[in-house]
């Protein structure tokens, strides 16, 4: 089946550090793979997502590359916001005719300090 | 922001009770799901459901049912409450668009304790 293994955590960063969180999948054919943020209290938004290999996706300044090869979709980010604190899951989408869901990994905590 | 609205955003009952969950959704999507979320495990999908009065089950369905009656409300129902369930359950909706794009958008949450 369908997996999805994130870093584990938590991670705390000074603000303007440098920011990876890995992303590793296990899936068969070529599913599309995404970021989620969830603020403290809120639920998951999407932060950026790419459907296939070599496609990066981007936004709010974090970027991940769908690498087919290493099986990854690792988030970076040059400079990282005390108001980047959240909570970051990866997920991948297995389209099977009627059927759609997503898998997610763990999640990792990120706390930034001012 | 998409237009999903959970409902009660907050609820504390006992072990042995009835406990129904709402979603509600604006956006017409044939897609929705319930999700719960807990520490060291992420989200794990409960139920889902593909259209009107069709649903499957999900990697933690036990203990849990749903029905949908309609396009815009998508209901969890736990018949009989047990402290494991005590969790934040996050429903969530998409278009489930071909070629595997199935972006999701997820409702606010709601606590649930269960004593």
């Amino acid at each position: 089946g369908n997996s999805v293994t994130q870093m584990e955590g938590p991670v705390t960063l000074s603000e303007e550090a440098f920011l990876t969180i890995n992303c590793t999948y296990t899936a068969t054919g070529y599913p599309s793979l995404f970021w989620y943020v969830q603020y403290p209290g809120e639920g998951l938004q999407l932060l950026l997502k790419a459907t296939k290999a070599d496609d990066k996706g981007s936004n709010k300044g974090f970027e991940a590359t769908y690498r087919k090869e290493t099986t990854s979709f690792h988030l970076e980010k040059g400079s990282v916001q005390v108001s980047d604190s959240a909570v970051y899951f990866c997920a991948l989408s297995d389209w099977k005719g009627a059927n759609s869901k997503l898998t997610f990994g763990k999640g990792i905590t990120l706390s930034v300090r001012p | 922001d998409a237009g999903i609205t959970q409902s009660p955003r907050h609820k504390v009952t006992e072990t042995g009770t009835p406990v129904t969950l709402r979603c509600h959704q604006t956006e017409n999507h044939r897609y929705m799901y319930w999700y719960r979320q807990d520490p060291g495990h992420g989200l794990r999908l409960i139920h889902y459901s593909y259209g009107v009065k069709d649903t499957d089950k999900g990697e933690v369905s036990d203990g849990y049912s749903v029905s949908r009656s309609k396009t815009e409300d998508f209901l969890l129902t736990l018949e009989s409450a047990t402290s494991s369930q005590t969790s934040v359950y996050f429903c969530a909706i998409s278009a489930g668009l071909a070629g595997g794009l199935n972006e999701q958008f997820f409702g606010p949450g709601t606590r649930l304790t269960v004593l």
